[in-house]
């Protein structure tokens, strides 16, 4: 099985811009999450996917907002990019809602200058 | 809200010999999940082991074992026979067994394998 892919794997772009990223998740697997992470903040979680919905979110501005797609492929985005965005961007898929392990991707790393 | 404690920034340890990474959390939950990740240079994190709350035996995968401390809220990550595969960062994540998928993550301990 293919594992977790992320598009694109790198990305520059400037303050005020948006961005789109993309995960694919192991196929059959149905749960999606991101993740942030920066030298200072470390890893922290920025949403949950499962099902076309939206089941939690971390404590994150509005500017960063996700979905997710028929086929549990999703996207997240970030409008007026700030310098502190720039982050590597994590997602993780996993079975289900109850399924305990979580599988990572690669990453997107994403500079904002 | 919980919380996760890497106290060791950075460890290094000769190959072939046995290190261990630290880490303590905070959580009011009783039934939890504990893993280790690994996070190798440019790559992909990995689940190197985890452990489930409710289970006394601690878990083994390999040269990996942890030592999972309920009471004292301390899971630690013992490597055996460390090898020049195993330099990384290794990070510590706790889930609790109903509602998010939501890891919340130590900062990390950086590894290094001495030949």
């Amino acid at each position: 099985k293919a594992g977790v892919t992320q598009t694109p794997r790198y990305l520059i772009k400037t303050r005020g811009q948006q961005v789109t990223l993309s995960c694919s998740p192991i196929s059959g697997h149905r749960s999606v999450s991101w993740y942030q992470q920066t030298p200072g903040q470390g890893l922290q979680f920025l949403f949950e996917y499962f099902s076309e919905t939206q089941r939690n979110k971390g404590n994150f501005p509005g500017r960063f907002s996700g979905r997710q797609f028929s086929n549990s492929r999703s996207e997240m985005n970030v409008s007026t990019l700030e310098l502190g965005d720039s982050a590597l961007y994590l997602c993780a898929s996993s079975p289900g809602v109850s399924t305990v392990t979580q599988y990572f991707g690669p990453g997107t790393r994403l500079t904002v200058l | 809200a919980q919380t996760v404690t890497q106290s060791q920034p950075e460890m290094s340890v000769q190959e072939a010999e046995t290190v261990t990474l630290s880490c303590t959390y905070d959580t009011s939950e009783s039934d939890y999940y504990l893993f280790w990740y690994k996070q190798p240079p440019s790559r992909q994190m990995i689940l190197v082991i985890r452990q489930e709350a409710y289970k006394q035996q601690n878990a083994t995968e390999n040269r990996f074992s942890v030592n999972f401390q309920k009471a004292a809220k301390s899971f630690s990550l013992k490597i055996s026979d460390s090898q020049l595969g195993d330099a990384a960062m290794y990070f510590c994540a706790y889930r609790p067994s109903q509602g998010a998928q939501k890891l919340v993550f130590g900062q990390g301990t950086r590894l290094t394998i001495n030949p």
